[in-house]
């Protein structure tokens, strides 16, 4: 089945320990997002790509970073993780950047900061 | 900015009772209108969406939403709850063609559903 995959599903990290979190995606899709979700809240994103293009949140700290190597792959790198980071990451995809598309989601990946 | 307002952070149902869950959105126009459904652990899936035309959709599982522009509300129903439908449903705002928020989701806080045997 063509799908959204997230490594790991789990992830322990210190506090300043850089993480990187993994996706894949078999849908052939031009569009990735990255969105973080704290308990209890909504999804919230981070950053997304349409192809090789990447679109930063305003309000996404500098603290996180991307990288899209190719169609299927998109990496989420939190370069010093602190405790408030602690959330579900979760990877969607959409065949193109419009606002009726559907996004796919992925499992998700729940980070924990000790 | 569009807006998302679920005013019901929890509800909960027994099995077999119907099921509405509210969801009222703040958009310029008419925007594009999702639901999706979180099993506990999971990711997002897509329930049923809005685009135009019929205002009562009909998405998987046997969940139906109806927009009301009067009432710009989008509510989620479903007629008989099974215990299986226990997760957080997520209403999300799409926006139509122009502007920073072009081909983005805004999400709404979330309602958990309990079902009760």
């Amino acid at each position: 089945d063509a799908m959204v995959i997230q490594n790991p599903r789990y992830q322990v990290t210190q506090f300043g320990k850089p993480v990187t979190l993994s996706c894949s995606q078999t849908l052939n899709h031009n569009v990735m997002y990255w969105y973080q979700q704290k308990s209890s809240q909504a999804p919230k994103l981070l950053f997304h790509y349409y192809d090789k293009d990447f679109n930063n949140e305003a309000d996404t700290p500098d603290n996180f970073q991307s990288r899209r190597p190719n169609t299927s792959f998109c990496f989420l790198d939190i370069r010093s993780p602190g405790l408030g980071d602690t959330a579900m990451y979760l990877c969607a995809t959409s065949r193109d950047l419009a606002g009726e598309e559907t996004q796919y989601f992925g499992p998700g990946t729940r980070l924990l900061v000790l | 900015a569009q807006s998302v307002t679920q005013p019901d952070i929890h509800i909960t149902v027994s099995e077999g009772a119907s099921l509405e869950l509210r969801c009222n959105y703040s958009y310029g126009a008419t925007p594009y209108l999702f639901w999706y459904v979180q099993s506990p652990g999971q990711g997002l899936q897509l329930l049923l969406k809005y685009f135009s035309g019929d205002t009562l959709v009909q998405g998987i599982k046997g969940f139906e939403a109806e927009f009301k522009r009067s009432q710009s509300s989008f509510n989620l129903r479903k007629p008989s709850v099974h215990w299986s439908d226990a997760a957080e449903y997520f209403c999300a705002v799409g926006a139509r063609a122009g502007g920073t928020s072009y081909g983005k989701l805004t999400f709404g806080q979330g309602t958990i559903l309990t079902v009760h045997p």
